[in-house]
């Protein structure tokens, strides 16, 4: 089993659409968990990291769950301009290595 | 205010040609890392040092060495190019246990034909 999936998409949305991304992880020792996003031909770059009790930043909402060894990403009144890849990314027990899912494609439609 | 540097930024290589790519850091982060993306494949782990004096294989190590030159510096060698080696390479690091993310690098474009 791959340590880190992802739904690969894509997803298509209209603007102002809600839109989750789920992933799931294999480590049940990993320690932190974030989101990234990447821009076509450019490198990732942090969305937002993820904790046990869930947090905000905006429109954006990340969630662990631990029991079930998933973290999700909503989105919320989705902007042309959060059309990218969005990879789930887990930092493992040993807390060294970042183990990327494959990426969820988003696109935002006017 | 530079983060991580990869050089160069582009390479087209024979088969069989070797060459360096280089990764500098200049936030005093103790492990750094080189990852390979094609298409459909996502981010794969060539090889990571956890801090310097170390380094370990990821997922996908053959054919390719790194080097922990220093704190600052971590490069990945091809020693023999393979047409399977055209891929984007980035380069990361990230300050372990501390629960902060990776800071990457802009990415070097390498074709082998």
């Amino acid at each position: 089993r791959k340590e880190v999936e992802q739904d690969p998409g894509p997803f298509n949305v209209p603007e102002g659409a809600t839109v989750a991304f789920n992933c799931t992880y294999s480590n049940s020792a990993s320690q932190s968990f974030f989101w990234y996003r990447q821009d076509c031909r450019k490198e990732p770059k942090l969305l937002m990291s993820v904790y046990s009790s869930g947090n905000e930043d905006g429109r954006f909402t990340a969630q662990l769950n631990r029991a079930s060894q998933y973290i999700s990403l909503l989105i919320r009144d989705s902007k042309l301009s959060d059309s990218a890849t969005y990879l789930c990314v887990d930092s493992g027990g040993s807390n060294y290595k970042l183990t990327f899912g494959k990426g969820t494609l988003l696109t935002v439609n006017p | 205010n530079a983060g991580v540097t990869q050089t160069p930024k582009f390479q087209v290589l024979k088969t069989g040609q070797s060459m360096t790519l280089q990764c500098a850091q200049d936030m005093n982060h103790n492990s750094m890392y080189w990852y390979r993306q094609d298409p459909g494949m996502g981010l794969r782990l060539i090889y990571y040092s956890a801090s310097e004096g170390t380094t370990d294989k990821g997922e996908v190590p053959n054919g390719y060495n790194v080097s922990r030159l220093n704190k600052r510096e971590f490069s990945l060698r091809l020693e023999s190019a393979a047409p399977s080696q055209t891929s984007v390479y980035f380069c990361a690091s990230r300050e372990p246990g501390t629960g902060l993310p990776g800071v990457f690098g802009s990415g070097t474009q390498l074709s082998v034909l």
